[in-house]
Parts: C-alpha cells; structure tokens; sequence
C-alpha cells in the first residue's frame, strides 16, 4: 500500500515553455501532497502544500505564479512549471500524506521527474 | 525555527557490521519521527516510523527515540552494500503537520 506515482519520469524542454507534473495516489486518498525540489547532491526543498480543494501553501521564496499547483481530487496534484528556464532544471519529488498504523500518518514519495531545461 | 541535525558523513561501515545513524531535532512539541532511505538519483523512501520513546525494530532497523534528550537514532544491523545510501531524519509535530527533514547522512557499506 501506499504507492505514489509521477508522471513524466523525465522531461527535457525548451527555455519558455511550460511543463505539467502529475502526481498521484494509487492506492488510498491523500488529501495533502506536497511538492519538493532537489538539486543535485543537496538536500530536499519543500516548495508547497498542497491540499485537495484549496488553494497551495507555498513556501517562502517560492513563486506561486511560476510553480502552479492544483490539487483537484484525493489522488490528484499537479505541479506547472510555466515558463521555465535553465535554472528551473533539478528534480522534482511530489509527496502524499497516507495513514500509517493507528491515528498516524506519514509522507509517501513519488519516485520524482527529472526536469531539464534547455 | 525548527530543526533537524544530522552528521552528513559520510559515514563508512563494513559489511555485516552495525551502522548507527543520529538526530536531534530543534522543536519539543514534535510527535512523529521518520527515517527515510534515498539512493542517489532517486526519490526517498520511508523505512521507519517511531512516535513514542524507546525502540521499534523491523527486520534488521531499529529505530531508538529518546523525547528527553530530542534525539532519535537509526540501527542498521547486518549492513550490506545495498544499505549504501543518503538517510534523512525527519519530524514533524503530529499528522496535520509538514515534515522537516535533516539534511542527510551518507551511508556507505563497504564489501
């Protein structure tokens, strides 16, 4: 249980345009996702909460205009990178709140999307 | 500000030996306690969870929590080199809450 997938794996795009990441939850219903960014050998950034039916919490230094994100159902997030740039290039890991043994919960990781940016 | 303390390493152990990996945390009111395993290239990877004090094991984890001294630490018994990997401590302040993750340490288990 608790499997998360992204979709693309991997995107290579040109400077300008606009890429959409799917993120989803395959087998139980996440009403928070959240969004992470990771430049090579460093550690994992959180960019945003995200919870169904609301709008996205970003976090400081984060560009709600140029990170979009839109959590439209229980299994559902996605994050648009508009009109990205070479510096937008790094990896992109969506995260799903699932419910652990008991009352707990943790965070699921998305096996992430490689965005290059030419 | 809360934080999450984690010797980067890299941390280098022999095969079938014992790795011990440490955190504290900044925050008291931190409930929930979680080690994730990252390879490089890859996204993380849940391995243990632990919300109360004393140790919680499975398989060949344990992980030990002391609330006291906010201090949380990860046993890896039997090391082999496909336990070679970044391992990040992360806390949070109960379910409703964001995750704040250590920056990592390096785990290498050397044939």
């Amino acid at each position: 249980g608790a499997v998360v997938s992204q979709h693309p794996s991997r995107v290579i795009c040109k400077s300008g345009t606009s890429v959409k990441i799917e993120c989803r939850s395959l087998d139980f219903q996440a009403t928070t996702m959240f969004w992470y960014r990771q430049f090579p050998k460093k550690s994992l950034m959180l960019m945003a909460t995200s919870n169904e039916g609301s709008k996205a919490t970003y976090e400081q230094g984060v560009e709600k205009d140029k990170f979009l994100i839109n959590h439209a159902s229980l299994t559902l997030s996605t994050l648009t990178v508009t009109s990205a740039h070479p510096e937008d290039s790094s990896f992109y890991i969506c995260s799903a709140r699932g419910v652990l043994a008991g009352d707990h919960s943790g965070e699921f990781f998305g096996p992430g999307t490689r965005l290059t940016v030419l | 500000q809360k934080e999450v303390e984690q010797n980067s390493g890299p941390l280098s152990v022999p095969e079938g030996a014992i790795a011990s990996l440490n955190c504290t945390y900044s925050d008291r009111v931190s409930q929930s306690f979680f080690w994730y395993r990252q390879y490089s290239g890859k996204s993380p990877e849940l391995i243990m969870s632990i919300y109360s004090n004393g140790d919680k094991e499975d398989g060949r984890f344990t992980a030990q929590l002391n609330k006291a001294s906010q201090y949380v630490s990860l046993l890896i018994r039997d090391s082999q080199p496909s336990d070679s990997a970044t391992y990040l401590c992360a806390v949070n302040e109960g379910s409703n809450y964001k995750l704040t993750f250590g920056k990592g340490t390096l785990l290498t288990v050397n044939p």
